[in-house]
């Protein structure tokens, strides 16, 4: 069974730029989860798609969107990137929404210059 | 008072001992826990659940203490390959209470 697959793996950006990450989840998840990694630090809590609807999300700003398509794929947008974006953007993906255990792609690493 | 809390460490740990360390949550109406393994620049991925009446898998033990508010991850006969940052995760009881991930405690064994 394939896992949680993401793209690009790495991606390079100028500051001021947009960036557009995605995620395809396992067959049979419903719920796909977006986290910020930053170098030496935890999980961030970007966003969470469940059904096609932005379930919850995390304290970042609106330059922060995303969406999840019919197919439960997703993608994250960042608006306006700043240097303080760089980081390693997960995508998880669980069978059903909120306390279900996920499982994470490997991760698209962003640098902004 | 932080949601999950957990030792950052590191534990430096020789080959082959028995490693401990706990998670304290304050959510007394948690249901789910989990223990995560992430390993430098990669993924997390899931170690294990962790039940009421605890879990066992090879080497791994979780145990909850809803008295408490803790889990713990217990590591016998520990790995080179065991390196690594845990992660522990809990969640509530709504179904729209998503999980609240822990800091991370690192683990070094040393040959």
């Amino acid at each position: 069974e394939a896992g949680v697959t993401q793209s690009p793996t790495h991606l390079i950006k100028t500051r001021g730029q947009q960036a557009t990450l995605r995620c395809s989840p396992i067959s049979g998840h419903t719920s796909v989860y977006w986290y910020q990694q930053a170098l030496g630090l935890g999980l961030q809590f970007l966003l969470w798609y469940d059904e096609g609807e932005e379930r919850n999300r995390g304290n970042f700003p609106p330059r922060f969107s995303g969406r999840q398509f019919p197919n439960y794929s997703s993608e994250l947008n960042v608006n306006a990137l700043e240097l303080e974006d760089s980081a390693l953007y997960l995508c998880a993906s669980s069978y059903s929404g909120g306390a279900s255990e996920q499982y994470f792609g490997p991760g698209t690493r962003l640098t902004v210059t | 008072r932080k949601e999950v809390e957990q030792d950052p460490g590191p534990f430096n740990v020789p080959e082959g001992a028995t490693v401990a360390f706990n998670c304290t949550y304050s959510n007394s109406a948690s249901q789910s826990f989990f223990w995560y393994r992430q390993d430098c620049r990669k993924e997390p991925k899931l170690l294990m659940s962790v039940y009421s009446s605890g879990n066992e898998d090879g080497r791994f033990t979780a145990q909850l203490n809803r008295a408490s508010q803790y889990i713990s991850l217990l590591i016998r006969d520990s790995k080179l390959s065991d390196s690594a940052t845990y992660l522990c995760v809990v969640a509530g009881s709504d179904s729209n209470y998503q999980l609240i991930w822990g800091a991370g405690t690192k683990l070094i064994i040393k040959p």
